[in-house]
């Protein structure tokens, strides 16, 4: 069975500031992907980010970036120079190679402060 | 706009009616997924199609909850006899069959309020 877990449910970063946002895992099979979502208040989830688990680079997106540590089996996604508009829910998911589910966390609230 | 698209957005019925939802999905994605959304929550897993055949289906699917894709492009999502549990926010999401590294793109949702 696939599990992702996000402890975080509330976050805060100042303006400019880099913020971390959690995420473990747990699967099995040894091909999988793991994806971040953002979620905005008006409810529309936009892809952010994409790790292979064969990859042997971290991925970046922009001010995106995934810390990916294996071995730890986590998957943690890093924004750099938060603005205002980063202010949304974030959900971290994974899709298993023998699987055709996607599996989400439960969200981890980010605020950004002026 | 190639995004994927649903309709409605809000949908508010009264508990024991039945309610429809669409979902055209990007038009090159073969697969297309629903899933549902209740506060505070991820999105769990509903159903997923490729092309017109229907895969898997969720525990979550009661017998009160049909989805088609007739022609492999749009699909419906019917909940029948709806109740007061329905109330949540039903995603569709569509991507390539092949490889884990096939992202999904949502749609913006359609918001279902059982009063």
């Amino acid at each position: 069975a696939q599990k992702i877990t996000q402890t975080q449910p509330g976050m805060f970063v100042q303006e400019k500031e880099a913020v971390t946002l959690d995420c473990t895992y747990d699967t099995s099979d040894p091909s999988y992907g793991l994806f971040w979502y953002k979620q905005p208040s008006s409810g529309e989830m936009i892809f952010l980010i994409y790790q292979g688990s064969y990859d042997q680079q971290n991925a970046t997106e922009g001010r995106y970036s995934l810390n990916f540590q294996k071995a730890r089996k986590s998957a943690n996604l890093v924004i750099s120079a938060s603005q205002l508009g980063d202010s949304a829910m974030y959900f971290c998911a994974m899709r298993a190679n023998t699987g055709n589910q996607f599996y989400f966390g439960t969200g981890t609230s980010l605020t950004v402060i002026p | 706009d190639t995004g994927v698209s649903q309709n409605p957005r809000h949908k508010i019925t009264k508990r024991g009616q039945n309610v429809t939802f669409r979902c055209d999905p990007i038009s090159e994605h073969n697969r297309l997924y629903w899933y549902r959304q209740t506060l505070g929550q991820g999105p769990e897993f509903l159903t997923y199609f490729q092309n017109e055949a229907q895969l898997e289906k969720s525990r979550l699917l009661s017998d009160r909850f049909s989805a088609e894709r007739p022609k492999g492009s749009f699909s419906t999502l019917e909940i029948q006899r709806t109740e007061q549990g329905d109330s949540a926010m039903y995603l569709c999401a569509s991507s390539l069959s092949q490889g884990t590294g096939n992202t999904i793109y949502f749609g913006e949702g359609s918001w279902l309020t059982v009063v």
